[in-house]
């Protein structure tokens, strides 16, 4: 089975940097996604890592290390429609299988 | 393109009664997948459709069947509703892709069982 540990929630202010810590345990490992969710919404994909290293898209980038089971998402120049539940999510499966177990997600909250 | 879309929007049940929870995604998606979302718990999968013509348990698949009628759709069956089951579920379908891979949610359907 999978487990993934993630922060319930994280405050900052607008225009900071914020990161989004996420360490699991999983028995057969493929990649690592992140999703956003505003209240009330959909879940929307933000970034996904398959090998180690940092993957960069505009203000967010999220980082991987598979040999310490961690990973993180980082957002840069917060802004306040950033305020939102964040999931890390795990890969198990391969091929044409995908097989997602998702975190209980991180609520971050941007002050002015 | 719609994307992947879910009806009914919101439900109200009385406990034992049935209903079915419809999905499609015109996108050409494999796989499609059945959530539910409840309060401090993130998403928990039920079921899944890997592709056409196959079906598998999740998590929580207890008190739930699920059919995938053709690529485009993932119906999710409540058979005998409990107020265990009152939750948000979100439909969503995706493809392994190259060496990215990334899912798509339909706008859930809120559903309450008394």
């Amino acid at each position: 089975g999978q487990s993934l540990e993630q922060p319930s929630e994280v405050t900052a202010v607008e225009g900071a940097i914020v990161q989004i810590n996420c360490t699991y345990q999983t028995s057969g490992f493929y990649g690592l996604s992140w999703y956003q969710q505003h209240d009330g919404g959909a879940p929307t994909f933000l970034s996904y890592n398959g090998l180690d290293g940092l993957e960069e898209t505009g203000r967010f980038s999220s980082f991987l290390s598979r040999s310490d089971s961690y990973g993180y998402l980082l957002l840069q120049e917060l802004q306040m429609k950033d305020s939102a539940s964040y999931f890390c999510a795990v890969r198990e499966g391969g091929g044409g299988s995908y097989i997602p177990t998702f975190g209980r997600g991180t609520s971050l909250i941007v002050h002015p | 393109n719609a994307g992947v879309t879910q009806t009914p929007k919101f439900q109200v049940l009385k406990t034992g009664q049935s209903m079915t929870l419809q999905c499609a995604q015109d996108m050409n998606h494999n796989s499609m997948y059945w959530y539910r979302q409840d309060p401090g718990m993130g998403l928990r999968l039920i079921y899944y459709s890997a592709s056409e013509g196959t079906t598998d348990k999740g998590e929580v698949p207890n008190g739930y069947n699920v059919s995938r009628l053709n690529k485009r759709e993932f119906s999710l069956r409540l058979e005998s509703a409990a107020p265990s089951q009152t939750s948000v579920y979100f439909c969503a379908s995706g493809d392994a892709g190259q060496a990215f891979y990334e899912q798509y949610f339909g706008p859930g359907t809120r559903l309450t069982v008394t």
